[in-house]
Parts: C-alpha cells; structure tokens; sequence
C-alpha cells in the first residue's frame, strides 16, 4: 500500500528565516510526486510535479526536490504570506489501471511564518 | 482559464438525506477525481472518472457514488448520510494521463450532516 509520511507535522518560522519540509514515500512504481499548498477552507493550490529521482524545480522562494525515498520543499526567506498547509501526494505507476487518478496525500506540514 | 468549479460550495443535511455534488473541470480536461477531506484522516481518494467511466475507485462504501458527463463534467452522490460524513469535499480535474497527471483543485464543497 502507498504511504506518504510528512515532517513535521508543524513549523513555525520568523520572516525571513529558511527552512525545509519533508516527504517520506513508499510507493509501487513512481508515477509522480506532487506539491500542493493549502490555505484554511480552499482546495489546494498545485505547486509541483516531480518524475524522477534527481529532479529539482523552482517557484519564487520554493525549491522542491526529489530522492528514491523522499522529497524536500526547502523555503528561502519566507514570508508571512507564505503560511499555510503543505501536502506532499505521490501517484504511483499504473498497475492494472488501479493508479488511475489517485493520488495518496500525507497529512501535511502547517507552515506559519511571523512578520 | 477558469479554474475548476464545484457546487455548492455549503450545504448542511441531516442523517439518512442523500446529497448530489457538482464538479465543472477545467476547460480541455477529461479526468476528474473525487477526494474527501476531513481533520482526522486527511484527504483520501474516492474515485476518478474518465471519458464517462469510473476507472478507480477508492475504498469507501457503496453509498458513495458518481458520474461523468460527455462534456467531462461530474457529479458525486451520497446516499443515507452519516454523522461521519461531514467534511470537505474536493474535486480534482486533469489532462489525459498521457499528457500530465498533475491534478487542479477546485475550492472544495464543504458539506455538515446533523
């Protein structure tokens, strides 16, 4: 069974102060390994996609990269509009069809960043 | 581009009621996917449809249910409601899986059964 273990569970920052976020995976056959940010009471907001071990991207002060076992999400310089739940979901490879749309979510990192 | 659409966006049920929520994809996607999100178990798949066809299906009980349109267009529907029923309820849509798998969340609809 897929399982996506995230660390940790809360981080409290101040401005400015850089940091990194974790995401543990076991998975059948990677498929792809995504970011998401969440603010209280919306859906999530996509950040990135990950396929392969190796693989680095880049948004404004996010940097989201992957390992066979886990990805990190290191924040540079946040800022306070940067709080909000991060939840890391890997999809796995297609199996028989039974990846089809699904995607197997951690239960987030809650991010807050004081001014 | 509009972003993807779910409605409502509250609704507020009591036990054994059923519900039927809605789920515009964003324009050109053909995948939708049904999540449920509660503070307790997180955000667990329901089911995805494509083309008109379930093609996964998550592990929930046969109350919940749903379907896709010929415009990619879907519903979920949940029948005899539960107390444990309360939560978020999100709908995701895609690209065929052969162009990207990455998935866009509509805002939620967050249903409260009394």
């Amino acid at each position: 069974e897929d399982q996506v273990t995230q660390s940790p569970e809360a981080l409290r920052l101040q401005e400015g102060e850089s940091s990194s976020l974790n995401c543990s995976y076991t998975v059948s056959g990677l498929r792809g390994l995504f970011w998401y940010r969440q603010d209280p009471g919306k859906g999530p907001e996509f950040l990135f996609t990950l396929y392969s071990a190796g693989e680095e991207k880049e948004k404004e002060r996010l940097k989201a990269t992957l390992t066979k076992k886990e990805s990190f999400l290191h924040i540079t310089a946040p800022k306070p509009e940067d709080s909000a739940t991060y939840l890391c979901a890997v999809q796995a490879g297609n199996a028989g069809g039974t990846s089809y749309g699904k995607l197997t979510f951690g239960q987030g990192t809650i991010l807050t960043v004081h001014p | 581009k509009a972003g993807v659409t779910q409605t409502p966006r509250y609704l507020i049920k009591t036990r054994g009621q059923q519900v039927t929520l809605s789920c515009s994809p964003i324009s050109g996607h053909r995948s939708v996917s049904w999540y449920q999100q509660t503070p307790g178990q997180g955000l667990q798949f329901l089911f995805e449809y494509f083309s008109e066809t379930q093609r996964n299906k998550g592990n929930f009980p046969g109350r919940f249910s749903g379907r896709q349109f010929s415009n990619s267009r879907s519903e979920m529907n949940v029948s005899t409601l539960e107390l444990g029923d309360s939560a978020l309820y999100l709908c995701a849509s895609s690209l065929d899986f052969r162009v990207s798998d990455t998935q866009y969340f509509g805002p939620g609809t967050r249903l409260t059964v009394l």
